[in-house]
């Protein structure tokens, strides 16, 4: 079955980049996200790549796909304590357009050290 | 005024009460989704509709029932819930079709 995998928990210093790593199982997936979960709060779509993309760079994020390998990742420059959060990868796993039905990771906690 | 608002934001029940969740979307959407998220679990889709309509129901129990009286609002209803029951339950919307998916702040529930 679809399954995202994630690591649980990534500690940086404020500044440094944080790099966040997703592998995902379906290769017809249209789409993969990165949503932000801030305590308390509901998931903010921080970003997403459309699968025949191997990169986009928004600002201080950048993402990268390998379709082959199907890992995506996440990278963060210059890290900065409102980045810490939780980070979910997600994907639309039968490539049917219908986005709502996503797959997501566990999360990866982002602990963002001054 | 955010995009998806849900209310109430904490809720806490008794096993043999019944509560209603409710959401709203300000975005024009036309899809309407229910997440479950649960401690050390990845968030599971429970329903969704589009254009009011039901399109999908994963396997949840019937003592979830959703209610889609029009393409900007949502409810889920709750009777004689089970303490596992207790997470926190997240409204999104899109436009149906390759649109990513906008959440409300969730309600926290509580089943005693």
């Amino acid at each position: 079955g679809e399954d995202v995998e994630q690591s649980l928990f990534l500690s940086v210093r404020e500044g440094d980049s944080s790099v966040i790593n997703c592998t995902y199982t379906d290769s017809s997936s249209t789409y993969l996200y990165w949503y932000k979960q801030e305590p308390g709060a509901g998931l903010q779509l921080l970003t997403y790549i459309f699968s025949n993309m191997d990169m986009k760079q928004d600002q201080r994020l950048t993402v990268l796909l390998n379709k082959k390998d199907k890992h995506l990742s996440l990278r963060i420059a210059d890290t900065q304590t409102g980045d810490s959060a939780i980070y979910f990868c997600a994907e639309s796993p039968d490539g049917s357009g219908n986005t709502g039905k996503l797959i997501f990771g566990q999360g990866t906690t982002l602990q963002v050290k001054p | 005024e955010t995009g998806v608002t849900q209310t109430p934001r904490h809720l806490v029940m008794g096993m043999t009460n019944k509560k209603s969740l409710k959401c709203e979307q300000h975005l024009g959407h036309n899809a309407m989704y229910w997440y479950k998220q649960s401690a050390k679990k990845p968030l599971e889709l429970m329903f969704v509709y589009n254009f009011k309509e039901q399109t999908e129901n994963n396997s949840v129990p019937s003592r979830f029932s959703p209610e889609c009286p029009n393409s900007s609002h949502l409810f889920l209803h709750l009777h004689t819930l089970q303490p596992e029951d207790s997470a926190l339950y997240l409204c999104a919307s899109s436009q149906e079709g390759d649109s990513p998916l906008h959440f409300g702040n969730g309600t926290r529930l509580t089943v005693t």
